[in-house]
């Protein structure tokens, strides 16, 4: 079980808007910054969002972050068929001390 | 380009001991704080443990204390992970991951992963 919690799956069609969930408490995105990672099929994670809304440099602006409260959601725009990955968010907990992350989307471009 | 290779992994009979590594190049390495991060068969990710800079720092995750320890030669530029107590869970493909900035430590924002390692523990 993990400690922040985001839906198994999403799915949209090429174009489409999708965004994708990430629900922690007050020990962790509800005071910390936090972090989207990407990760292609049989690849290590990439960073997608850091700091809750901020862009990596060659991070197209299609992918953005957002944050509220003890909420977090990564948003995708026009969507593409190579966007379909394992979508991961994360914080630091204040209370365990420790890096959380939730367990991960699979985004289906259909 | 920030490379990072981890080794170690392989197939570890339950209860036993194991000790992963992690070779960093193309930066500084002394300069930043590490991490551990795992990941079991079809699963999410999973934090493991931080290391700072200098090594003086070290956190864990409830998981693993007490039976895994991180450590670093920043002389020879690696990152190690001791493993005991193996158990079944503990099962993944563990990355190394360098942290983005040289004043941070424990927040998960990591620029650099390694390509992963593969731990199965299995009688």
């Amino acid at each position: 079980q993990s400690v922040l919690t985001q839906p198994p799956s999403a799915s949209g069609t090429p174009g489409q808007r999708v965004t994708i969930s990430c629900s922690g408490s007050s020990s962790n995105i509800g005071r910390e910054y936090v972090y989207w990672y990407q990760q292609l099929p049989g690849t290590a994670p990439k960073l997608l969002i850091y700091k809750n809304d901020q862009r990596p440099s060659g991070v197209p602006d299609r992918f953005s972050g957002s944050r509220s409260g003890t909420s977090a959601s990564l948003a995708i725009s026009g969507l593409r068929s190579e966007d379909e990955a394992d979508y991961h968010c994360a914080a630091w907990d204040d209370s365990l001390s420790g890096v959380v992350f939730g367990g991960g989307t699979k985004l289906s471009v259909l | 380009q920030v490379q990072l290779v981890e080794s170690g992994g392989g197939v570890v009979q339950p209860g036993r001991s194991l000790r992963l590594s992690c070779a960093a190049s193309r930066f500084t390495f002394s300069n930043y704080g590490m991490h551990w991060v795992r990941q079991a068969p079809g699963k999410g990710l999973e934090w493991v443990a931080v290391i700072s800079n200098d090594g003086s720092n070290k956190y864990y995750s409830d998981s693993v204390k007490g039976r895994f320890t991180i450590s670093r030669d920043n002389s020879q530029n690696t990152l190690y992970l001791q493993m005991s107590g193996l158990r079944a869970e503990d099962t993944a493909v563990y990355y190394c991951a360098k942290v983005f900035g040289q004043r941070q430590l424990v927040l998960p924002h990591f620029d650099f992963w390694g390509q992963g390692t593969l731990v199965t523990v299995s009688s």
